[in-house]
């Protein structure tokens, strides 16, 4: 079973700063990780995978790196609804069963 | 557009049962999975299990083999979630996701509530 270490757990952040959320594999899963964002009250939704691939609609300033086993969600020029709980979730094994604990983000 | 339209909010006491609805629509039903996917009220995201809509092949998270039942109608576009006694401990938002080999659109939840 991979497990899947998001840290921070909580990140407080400026308007308009920069943010950088990290996930860490127990095991090595290539590029087969997505991100979701969950605002409040709303359900998730994706805004990558491949590790790297924004999803339809997801603006540029949202954007995901690395492979293996560390990954990096960076969000820059924070905007206010940009402030919600981010989760990443590996998908190398079917079914895709694994999350993050999940990075809460919140204004500084 | 791809949309999951889930079933209202539910309020049942304990040893009751209970069957959540998911709907979808704007693609080709039978050629997703469905998945359903626990979210205990300030707690994280819980993989419950998932249903390839075309054949009914259904695979569960051991933690909830047993505990729930996953089917799905593909005359109606329709999955299911479902309880035969519900426990209090089984209170929390309930969503549905289409998945292929990740989860790319989301309903929009159902939150079940169950108390004496």
């Amino acid at each position: 079973e991979i497990l899947m270490t998001q840290s921070p757990a909580t990140l407080s952040v400026s308007l308009g700063d920069r943010a950088t959320l990290s996930c860490r594999a127990s095991q090595s899963i290539g590029s087969n990780l997505a991100w979701y964002q969950q605002r409040r009250g709303q359900a998730p939704r994706l805004l990558i995978y491949g590790a790297s691939t924004r999803a339809a609609g997801i603006a540029a300033r949202f954007s995901g790196s690395g492979s293996g086993t560390e990954f990096t969600l960076t969000i820059n020029n924070l905007q206010s609804e940009d402030f919600a709980v981010y989760y990443c979730q590996p998908y190398n094994e079917w079914p895709p069963e694994t999350f993050g604990q999940g990075t809460r983000l919140e204004i500084k | 557009e791809v949309q999951l339209v889930q079933s209202g909010a539910e309020v049942k006491k304990p040893g009751e049962s209970l069957k959540i609805s998911c709907k979808g629509s704007g693609y080709t039903f039978t050629s997703y999975w469905i998945a359903w996917v626990r979210q205990v009220p300030g707690r994280g995201l819980e993989w419950m299990g998932t249903i390839y809509a075309d054949d009914s092949d259904t695979r569960y998270s051991p933690a909830f083999q047993g505990q729930v039942t996953i089917s799905v109608d593909k005359s109606i576009k329709t999955a299911y979630l479902q309880w035969s006694s519900l426990k209090a401990s089984d209170s929390a938002m309930y969503y549905c996701a289409r998945h292929g080999s990740y989860i790319d659109f989301w309903g929009q939840g159902s939150l079940v509530t169950v108390s004496s």
